[in-house]
């Protein structure tokens, strides 16, 4: 079975430009999670949807980052205008939603911003 | 606020020996759910093992068990006959309320001598 797929899984870009990052979620999960990780912060959960409604976006740094999940198995997080310090690898995890169900990770996306 | 504490920063072991991760967490809760998750230098986060909260026995998967003390809010990993490919970082995650949301620890890298 697939699991999550992410793409790209890498991204270098200049300071000012648009990153759209790209989640596919295991089929028939319907929680989805966004998450930042960076050596000095850690792993932070930046926003999650259940049954493509999102339900916790405290973790969004701020207005830049906006993530949509438009249908059920298809998200993005947006990045604009990107930023050097938003550099960090981005994962998305699935889950079939409810209380004590393990999340799954894709790969993540190693994002450099110049 | 729930917390996942990993005090220990780095650990080490000898090839075919046993090591044991530590993780604390703080609750008020009494149903909830706890995982370790790996992350070896490929990046990918790999889901290790689970334990239900109202479940007295250990949960085990092959090589890797868990002490779990649900008194002392303690909930450690055990490797037996560590093997070079379980050099990794381990996350210790907590799980409540009525979706999946995890709230992760700092992790901790084990290293692993041949």
């Amino acid at each position: 079975d697939a699991g999550v797929i992410q793409s790209p899984r890498h991204e270098v870009t200049e300071m000012g430009q648009e990153v759209t990052l790209r989640c596919k979620p295991i089929s028939g999960h319907n929680s989805l999670f966004w998450y930042r990780q960076t050596m000095m912060r850690g792993l932070e959960l930046l926003i999650y949807f259940n049954n493509n409604v999102p339900i916790d976006d405290s973790g969004m740094p701020e207005d830049r980052f906006s993530a949509k999940m438009p249908n059920a198995s298809f998200s993005t997080l947006k990045i604009q205008p990107s930023e050097p310090r938003d550099s960090a690898v981005y994962f998305c995890a699935s889950s079939q939603g409810g209380k004590g169900q393990p999340q799954h990770f894709g790969d993540g996306t190693r994002l450099s911003i110049l | 606020a729930q917390t996942v504490t990993q005090s220990q920063p780095e650990m080490s072991v000898q090839e075919a020996e046993t090591v044991t991760l530590s993780c604390t967490y703080d609750t008020s809760e009494s149903d909830y759910y706890l995982f370790w998750y790996k992350q070896p230098p490929s990046r990918q986060m790999i889901l290790v093992i689970r334990q239900e909260a109202y479940k007295q026995q250990n949960a085990t998967e092959n090589r890797f068990s868990v002490n779990f003390q649900k008194a002392a809010k303690s909930f450690s990993l055990k490797i037996s006959d560590s093997q070079l490919g379980d050099a990794a970082m381990y996350f210790c995650a907590y799980n409540t309320g009525a979706n999946s949301k995890l709230t992760f620890g700092k992790g901790i890298t084990l290293s692993v001598r041949p």
